[in-house]
């Protein structure tokens, strides 16, 4: 089975200050990861995936195929970060799973 | 190109009212997808579809319909409307080509069911 656990609901930290949100994923085959991104009053939209090895807007994260985890760090946070943050699995079928989601909020 | 459009943007129901939702993407996409997203559950997958006149069922397919007779429409249908459908719902889509997975989703639709 796909599972996807993100478990924070609520993140809260300043600006500039650094920010993980965190990912663990369960599929036994070999998975692709995504974040997705839901600013205030927007649409979803793919922030990165672990394929493409790319930092977006100061993000990044990196499959830990080990410890089974995808996390999303920025070294320092800024206010038009908050946002809703949904992690995404994709394994064998068309499906992608996504978890709860974080929402993140950056205070000034 | 509008991307992928959604229509309504709000709709309030009544218990055991029907209603449809339309979601058309423009970008010649094979694949399209229905989601719910409510509080604290995330997006969960309703239906999808793989091509023009193919859907299957997602997570929560129950009390749902879909349809896709044009590629670039993917119909939602709600045969008898229930509270619990009250959500939020997102329609998606993306290329058909197995190296490009990312997934272009609609501003969503707002329905209460009362």
């Amino acid at each position: 089975a796909q599972r996807v656990t993100q478990p924070e609901k609520l993140l809260s930290v300043f600006k500039g200050a650094p920010v993980e949100l965190k990912c663990n994923y369960s599929y036994s085959g070999s998975p692709e990861l995504f974040w997705y991104v839901q600013y205030s009053r927007q649409r979803l939209q793919l922030l990165l995936r672990h394929i493409s090895r790319e930092s977006i807007k100061g993000f990044t994260a990196d499959l830990n195929k080990g410890e089974t985890s995808f996390h999303l760090k920025k070294p320092f946070a800024q206010e038009e970060d908050s946002a809703m943050y949904y992690c995404a699995l994709k394994g064998g079928s068309e499906k992608l799973v996504f978890g709860k989601g974080t929402k993140l909020t950056v205070n000034p | 190109n509008a991307g992928v459009t959604q229509t309504p943007k709000f709709r309030v129901l009544k218990t055991g009212q029907s209603m449809t939702l339309l979601c058309a993407q423009d970008m010649n996409h094979e694949y399209m997808y229905w989601y719910r997203q409510d509080p604290g559950m995330g997006l969960r997958l309703i239906h999808y579809s793989v091509g023009e006149g193919t859907t299957a069922k997602g997570e929560v397919p129950d009390g749902y319909n879909v349809s896709r007779l044009k590629k670039q429409n993917f119909l939602l249908g709600l045969e008898s409307a229930a509270p619990s459908q009250t959500s939020v719902y997102f329609c998606a889509s993306r290329y058909g080509l197995v190296d490009t997975q990312t997934q272009y989703f609609g501003p969503g639709t707002r329905l209460l069911v009362l």
